[in-house]
């Protein structure tokens, strides 16, 4: 497709499970984001790729956080040991270059029970 | 407090209205500044970006006060499809395009 794909769209995760989230980016965009969404609020950064690079990794929240983009194109976030308070739509986006548009997935809702 | 701010609303305004949202922002080394439109339960989409001279874009004004460190949103003769959240986002210089965002404002249209 000529989005930014995520999947799964949805994931219900028991409290201490781990969880893993794939973003596709539109081929060829260098730039990758993650951010968490959490009800009534707006994203907040998580970390940002460059290539298979991870520059900016200042929003993780904690070190159960973790994410890789190994080749340079597919990202997983990965969380591990989930915490109800992860319970959050997570959002991928890509871009091309540095003065474009970023465009976003539709986004993994994630409920952790 | 939150380096991006937004009154989360809800505005809940009349067909033809004309709303306006404020966005205020902390760092002061921000370099560029954009409005998100996001629908429940969908992904933020790009609605504008916003100069220094401010913008035009059909019913949609944007503007940035850098001494006040705010940018605005002025939507005129709204629609009913204008319902949704508005998204303020800001990036800093050499943040490699990281967006910091506000809350969001709830806009709701009525017939």
């Amino acid at each position: 497709g000529a989005g930014v794909s995520q999947s799964p769209r949805y994931k219900v995760a028991k409290r201490g499970q781990d969880v893993a989230l794939r973003c596709d980016p539109i081929s060829g965009h260098v730039s990758l984001f993650w951010y968490q969404q959490a009800l009534g609020q707006g994203p907040e950064f998580l970390t940002y790729f460059q290539n298979e690079a991870q520059l900016d990794k200042s929003g993780l929240p904690s070190d159960r956080f973790f994410a890789e983009r190994p080749e340079g194109s597919v990202s997983t976030l990965k969380i591990q040991r989930t915490q109800q308070e992860d319970s959050a739509v997570y959002l991928c986006a890509s871009r091309g270059g540095t003065l474009t548009e970023a465009f976003f997935g539709q986004g993994t809702r994630l409920t952790v029970v | 407090r939150k380096e991006v701010e937004q009154d989360p609303g809800p505005f809940n305004v009349p067909e033809g209205a004309t709303v306006a949202f404020n966005c205020t922002y902390s760092n002061s080394a921000s370099q560029s500044f954009f409005w998100y439109r996001q629908d429940c339960r969908k992904e933020p989409k790009l609605l504008m970006s916003v100069y220094s001279s401010g913008n035009e874009d059909g019913r949609f004004t944007a503007q940035l006060n850098r001494a006040s460190q705010y940018i605005s949103l002025l939507i005129r003769d709204s629609k009913l499809s204008d319902s949704a959240t508005y998204l303020c986002a800001v990036n800093g210089h050499n943040q490699g395009g990281k967006l910091i965002f506000g809350q969001g404002t709830e806009l709701s249209v009525k017939p």
